[in-house]
């Protein structure tokens, strides 16, 4: 099975800051790799597919990169509503998400 | 609208059974990919299972296989998971998911339902 490591697991940052996300495949993976955002109490929401292509509707402060293992999602001026916890997840075998990032407010 | 609406959770007793609907509408679910997730409380996300929307193939977790059994039925525009052999550690909201792609598997899910909540105890 896949792991999927994301690094920090949790993260401090004001209004305007940029902020980028860590995640870490066990194997390679090519460019199978999504990201999420989920808020408190509500369902996930779809960021980022392929590693890099921003769903529709999502902000281009976000953006993602990477392929093989190494990943990173990058959000380039934190807005109020950014704050969250984000997941990674590999689409290259079943799926697996990674244990999420808590973005939390400096 | 795209949507995705589940039921069926509740509270159940170790070693006993449930089973969960997710009703879709505003798309050809037919012709889709779909998918169960779960979050225990206060903890990640985990990938339970998912159904081929092309042929039908089912893929499940280590954690599952062999007492959950995820199907579909299009006529009815409807999904589900059903729960066998239910233990404390299934405890969780469990959240349905559509595929990114028509005709495809394993691309990600853009739409998800709200969650219905699962707790196993005695």
């Amino acid at each position: 099975d896949i792991q999927m490591t994301q690094s920090p697991s949790s993260l401090s940052a004001s209004v305007g800051d940029r902020v980028t996300i860590t995640c870490r495949a066990s194997q390679s993976i090519s460019t199978y790799l999504n990201w999420y955002q989920q808020k408190p109490g509500k369902a996930p929401k779809f960021l980022i597919y392929a590693a890099s292509s921003l769903q529709s509707g999502v902000p281009s402060r976000f953006s993602g990169s990477g392929s093989g293992t190494d990943f990173t999602l990058t959000i380039s001026s934190l807005q109020p509503e950014d704050f969250a916890t984000y997941y990674c997840q590999q689409s290259y075998s079943t799926y697996t998400f990674g244990q999420g990032t808590k973005l939390e407010i400096k | 609208e795209v949507q995705l609406l589940e039921s069926g959770g509740g509270l159940v007793q170790p070693g006993g059974s449930l089973r969960l609907s997710c009703a879709a509408s505003g798309f050809t679910f037919s012709s889709y990919a779909m998918s169960w997730v779960r979050q225990a409380p206060g903890k990640g996300l985990e990938w339970v299972s998912s159904i081929s929307g092309s042929d039908g193939s089912t893929y499940y977790a280590d954690s599952v296989k062999g007492r959950f059994t995820i199907s579909r039925d299009n006529s009815k525009n409807t999904l589900y998971l059903q729960m066998n052999s239910l233990r404390a550690e299934d405890t969780a909201v469990y959240y349905c998911a559509k595929d990114l792609r028509i005709n495809g598997d394993f691309n990600g899910m853009d739409v998800w339902g709200q969650g219905t909540t699962v707790t196993v105890s005695s």
